[in-house]
């Protein structure tokens, strides 16, 4: 079946730092790809998102390429800053829920702190 | 995009109580979902709330824990029934943009249950 998976965490980085967050995925044929970002005592935000192979999701320094060849998302941030510290989760849609809408297949997520 | 308010965003409850959880959506969404996220893992999804039909649960789900309302296009309840410790989780309500847009995810709620 469909799966996401994470790079365990968490990951501790420097200011200024670059961010890798490696996520592969499983799937049928295509699907839109996400990355959900939650910060401290909040809910999930989605991050960003890439519809279709070879698209880049960019958002707030942030960007992920969607790449068929490696079945790959992976996260990445040139120059982490402190408020990036959150848990980000790797997400596609994957099939139907027993309602018969999309279910979507989230990965463990991973810890992100960044210090000072 | 829509904006969800969910409340409470957190409570620390009795074992054998029930909690109720709103969310309040500021626009109209076909489908509400109800995700609960353990102590340090990932999204598991609870059930599926279909505006005037009954709620589709997930396996290992059931109507009689976990009570859902949907009233109308955009309101949804989870009621967590006669609790117990292990159901101390962040509950999250969320609304589906489409299969290309993701999710949008109220704040949640930190239920603890002592």
């Amino acid at each position: 079946g469909d799966s996401v998976t994470q790079m365990e965490g968490p990951v501790t980085l420097s200011e200024e730092a670059f961010l890798t967050i490696n996520c592969t995925y499983t799937a049928t044929g295509y699907p839109s790809l996400f990355w959900y970002v939650q910060y401290p005592g909040e809910g999930l935000q989605l991050l960003l998102k890439a519809t279709k192979a070879d698209d880049k999701g960019s958002n707030k320094g942030f960007e992920a390429t969607y790449r068929k060849e490696t079945t790959s998302f992976h996260l990445e941030k040139g120059s982490v800053q402190v408020s990036d510290s959150a848990v980000y989760f790797c997400a596609l849609p994957s099939s139907r829920s027993t309602s018969g809408t999309y279910k979507y297949i989230f990965g463990t997520g991973t810890r992100l702190k960044v210090l000072a | 995009s829509a904006v969800i308010s969910q409340k409470p965003s957190r409570d620390i409850c009795q074992r054998g109580t029930s909690l109720t959880i709103q969310c309040q959506v500021d626009s109209q969404v076909t489908m509400m979902f109800w995700y609960r996220q353990q102590p340090g893992q990932s999204l598991t999804l609870i059930a599926t709330a279909n505006q005037g039909s009954e709620a589709t649960y997930e396996s290992g789900f059931v109507i009689d824990k976990f009570p859902i309302s949907r009233p109308n296009l955009t309101f949804s309840t989870l009621t967590v029934s006669n609790m117990s410790p292990e159901d101390s989780s962040i509950y999250l309500c969320s609304a589906d943009r489409g299969i290309n847009y993701g999710y949008t995810f109220g704040s949640g709620t930190r239920l603890t249950v002592v």
